[in-house]
């Protein structure tokens, strides 16, 4: 049960596009098409953001797109925006368990 | 509205047990599987352990295998996580989380806003 591997930090402007990328192994990302991804705030719990690799819950404004291949999963957020500030976490369904991703700070400059 | 309210939490001595419990609303509770996931003061999120609709199965992370137990009583509309041996490195909030879709392998949509568990002397 390996955490998944996210980078610790990414960075953007206003209006600019990032990508967090997630890597993990055959047993999880490679093997299922169930990860997801949170956003978590300060002192808020997580919110999904993206499942499935790449469906949007209701409300979730379509900035956010998820993708996979192989054993790598990533989140883009265009339109960078101010709120968009935030912890990412990954996850993925490992076949009676999950595995997060270590999480990465986004800072909108 | 759909929301889960965990409640239990509290400081504890190495060792020692607590009981968690999730009481949710707005949905029909026996439908769907559920999970905790922890969070480590200023670390990530590590999913726990999950649990099937009617109780049947159940799911632990390798980190509380054999010290921590979850369960549910679907009559009672509630989740509980059982604690026991308590270490320092369980010391966290703790989630309850229920899936997009009633199947297990699905994301978590829903959180609660989670309880506190400190295990110190």
């Amino acid at each position: 049960q390996s955490a998944l591997t996210q980078p610790r930090s990414v960075s953007g402007s206003p209006g600019q596009s990032v990508t967090i990328s997630c890597t993990g192994s055959s047993s999880d990302v490679a093997a299922y098409n169930h990860v997801s991804w949170y956003q978590q705030h300060p002192g808020k719990a997580p919110k999904l953001m993206i499942y499935d690799v790449n469906k949007r819950p209701s409300g979730v404004p379509d900035r956010f797109s998820g993708s996979k291949s192989g054993n790598t999963a990533s989140l883009t957020i265009s339109g960078l925006q101010a709120e968009d500030e935030a912890d990412y976490y990954c996850c993925s369904y490992a076949g009676s368990f999950w595995v997060f991703g270590g999480g990465t700070k986004l800072t909108v400059l | 509205e759909v929301q889960l309210l965990e409640s239990g939490g509290g400081l504890v001595q190495p060792g020692g047990s607590l009981r968690l419990s999730c009481a949710p609303s707005g949905f029909t509770f026996s439908n769907y599987a559920m999970s905790w996931v922890r969070q480590a003061p200023g670390k990530g999120l590590e999913w726990v352990s999950a649990i099937t609709g009617g109780g049947g199965g159940t799911y632990y992370a390798d980190s509380v295998k054999g010290r921590f137990t979850i369960s549910r009583d679907n009559s009672k509309n509630t989740l509980y996580l059982q604690l026991n041996s308590l270490r320092a490195e369980d010391t966290a909030i703790y989630y309850c989380a229920r899936p997009v879709v009633p199947a297990a392998m699905s994301a978590f949509d829903i959180w609660g806003q989670g309880t506190m568990v400190t295990v110190s002397s």
